[in-house]
């Protein structure tokens, strides 16, 4: 079984900081990794696809990096409105064909 | 702007079956897209169901896949999610969504509906 691996589970910083969030996939994938953000009582929002695109009207502040099995976004500075829990999400060929990984809550410090 | 919505009943009964609709606004439901239909049980994470295209074709989560059927009705611009069977651990946020595509793979989320939280109680 295909699993996404997301850590920290949480990760308590102070606006302003530099937060780094990890995606660790049981097998390689062609860069078929996308972030999400998701606030109380609401959907998800895209942030990344294609491990490194930003989607439309998403800050600079956000980036994707990685390849392979290993992923990573950052946020080079939190703004007070950051403070969410993000998910990575990929397609594989291995069952399930979508997953998603467990989540990191970026709380306040 | 492409915009999803959700209906159901909200409440449905163990063993009962849930049925959802999702339909589509904004856009045609016969793009180049796939449809998903994704959960998020009470302060957990999100799981993904299936998928439709307009075709008609469909995957499911093997997890799932002995009690859901997804459907696609081009003629509403809609799609609808049935799942058999239900328990209380059934109980989620029920969310539509529209895969969108890079390099082939239709894998990434670019708009959501708001979500609508279906309970299993009898």
């Amino acid at each position: 079984e295909f699993v996404l691996t997301q850590s920290p589970a949480t990760l308590s910083l102070s606006p302003g900081e530099r937060a780094t969030l990890s995606c660790k996939a049981t097998q390689s994938i062609n860069n078929y990794l996308a972030w999400y953000q998701q606030k109380p009582g609401q959907a998800p929002r895209l942030l990344i696809y294609d491990a490194s695109n930003r989607a439309t009207g998403i800050p600079a502040r956000f980036s994707g990096s990685g390849s392979g099995t290993d992923f990573t976004l950052t946020i080079s500075s939190l703004e007070p409105e950051d403070f969410a829990v993000y998910y990575c999400q990929q397609r594989s060929n291995w069952p399930p064909p979508l997953t998603f990984g467990g989540g990191t809550k970026v709380e306040i410090k | 702007q492409v915009q999803l919505q959700e209906s159901g009943p909200g409440l449905v009964k163990p063993s009962g079956t849930l049925s959802l609709t999702c339909v589509v606004s904004g856009g045609s439901i016969s793009s180049s897209n796939w449809w998903s239909w994704v959960r998020q049980p009470p302060g957990k994470g999100l799981e993904w169901i299936g998928e439709v295209y307009h075709t008609g074709s469909t995957n499911y989560n093997p997890s799932l896949r002995s009690r859901v059927t997804i459907l696609v009705d081009k003629s509403q611009n809609q799609f609808s999610l049935k799942m058999s069977s239900v328990t209380a651990a059934d109980t989620a946020v029920f969310y539509c969504a529209r895969n969108s595509c890079s390099g082939g793979s239709c894998y990434f989320f670019d708009y959501w509906g708001q979500g609508t939280l279906i309970t299993v109680s009898s």
